[in-house]
Formats: structure tokens, C-alpha cells, sequence
């Protein structure tokens, strides 16, 4: 079955510091890979996503790229901001599953000004 | 951009009673919705795939007497949770789409049974 790994946080940064989570996945199929973020006391929003090999996602200074070569889609912000405090989930779709998403198990950030 | 609505926010419930929760497409028809349940500081849990037309498909150890789906348009799906005990309490989300790559997340209901 499908699985996606992620980080264990909290991540603690200090503003502008760079940042990254790490997400690795195993799936079946031709799986679509997405970064999902929960503000504080709110539901999940889209951050980004790629839906094939070599695809960049990109949103609000967030990166990550589908490695299919490392089954990797790790998070990356060059310069975080306190705003950024949050959980990212990583998680990912394939064409045998339908829309139904597989979710790693989130990953707090916090950035202390 | 593509809305997914759910209703209510927030509910406070006796034990014993029953709550349903409602998640709407406001601009797009969704033939499979899907309900999410998050524990405090955990993960989603996928609970139920819910299918326009048709039974709702439980994933394991989700007690589908306990809670009942209805995805009665292309717009509509409620989740009632039944008999609400304390374990119950919980954040539910549902989400949506209009194509295979896309899902767009309610703001979720935060379920606390007393």
C-alpha cells in the first residue's frame, strides 16, 4: 500500500533561518505528491503540489520537487518567517487510489522572531 | 478558487446525542467526498469515502453503524456521528474535488462531547 513518511518535529528556526522537511513516500502506481499546511486553530490548505517526476511545486517561497529517484518531496523555504508556524503534511494521491489521500504524520514548525 | 464548506464550526454535545455535519461544494460537483479525522497533535485519519448515489466505503476499524454517511447530491455530504461519547471529541474534516489530482479541505468541525 501507499505510505508516506515525513520528519518528526517540532522544528524550531529563527527568522530568515533556511528550512526543510523531509518526505519520503512508497506508492503504487503513478502517485501525485502534495504539501498540505494547518495554521493554528484551522483546517488544511493546499501549499503546493507536483503531479509527475522532475515536477517543481512552488507557493509563497515554499519549493519541493518530485525525486522519483529517491521517492522523496522534501520542503524547502529559503527564509522562513514567523507567519510561516505551522503543520505541513506531506502526502500523496495515486491512479490506483482513486482521490483518496495517503497523509505522513505532520511535522510542527515554529519560528521565533 | 474552489470552496469547500462545512457546517458547524464548532458543536458542544451531550453524551448520548447525535451530530451531523455537513460538508458542501460551493462551486464545483463532487461525485466522491471524503472524512477526515484528526487527533490533537496527530495525523489525518481517512474514515470514510464518501460516493454520491451510494453507500459510503469505511476504511478498517471505523464503525459505520457508529458513524453515518450521506452524500445525498453532487454537493452534499453529512457525516452523523451517533450516539456521541467523550472519545468522540475530535476534529472532522471533510474534502473535495472536481478531478483526480485536486482536493480542496473543509475548515473542519471540532466535535467536544461532554
Amino acid at each position: 500500500g501507499n505510505s508516506v513518511t515525513q520528519m518528526e518535529g517540532p522544528v524550531t528556526l529563527s527568522e530568515e533561518a533556511f528550512l526543510t522537511i523531509n518526505c519520503t513516500y512508497t506508492a503504487t502506481g503513478y502517485p501525485s505528491l502534495f504539501w498540505y499546511v494547518q495554521y493554528p486553530g484551522e483546517g488544511l490548505q493546499l501549499l503546493l503540489k507536483a503531479t509527475k517526476a522532475d515536477d517543481k511545486g512552488s507557493n509563497k517561497g515554499f519549493e519541493a520537487t518530485y525525486r522519483k529517484e529517491t521517492t522523496s518531496f522534501h520542503l524547502e523555504k529559503g527564509s522562513v518567517q514567523v507567519s510561516d508556524s505551522a503543520v505541513y503534511f506531506c502526502a500523496l494521491t495515486s491512479n490506483n487510489a482513486g482521490n483518496m489521500l495517503t497523509f505522513g504524520g505532520g511535522t510542527r514548525l515554529m519560528v521565533k522572531p | 478558487g474552489a470552496v469547500v464548506s462545512q457546517h458547524p464550526s464548532w458543536v458542544i454535545c451531550k453524551s448520548g446525542t447525535s451530530v451531523k455535519i455537513e460538508c458542501r461544494s460551493l462551486d464545483f460537483q463532487a461525485t466522491t467526498m471524503f472524512w477526515y479525522r484528526q487527533f490533537p497533535k496527530q495525523s489525518l485519519m481517512l474514515m470514510a469515502t464518501s460516493n454520491e448515489g451510494s453507500k459510503a466505503t469505511y476504511e478498517q476499524g471505523v464503525e459505520k453503524d457508529k458513524f453515518l454517511i450521506n452524500h445525498a447530491s453532487l454537493t452534499l455530504s453529512t457525516l452523523t456521528v451517533t450516539s456521541a461519547h467523550p472519545e468522540d471529541s475530535s476534529f472532522y474534516i471533510c474534502s473535495a474535488g472536481p478531478g483526480l489530482d485536486t482536493q480542496y479541505f473543509g475548515p473542519g468541525t471540532r466535535l467536544l462531547v461532554l
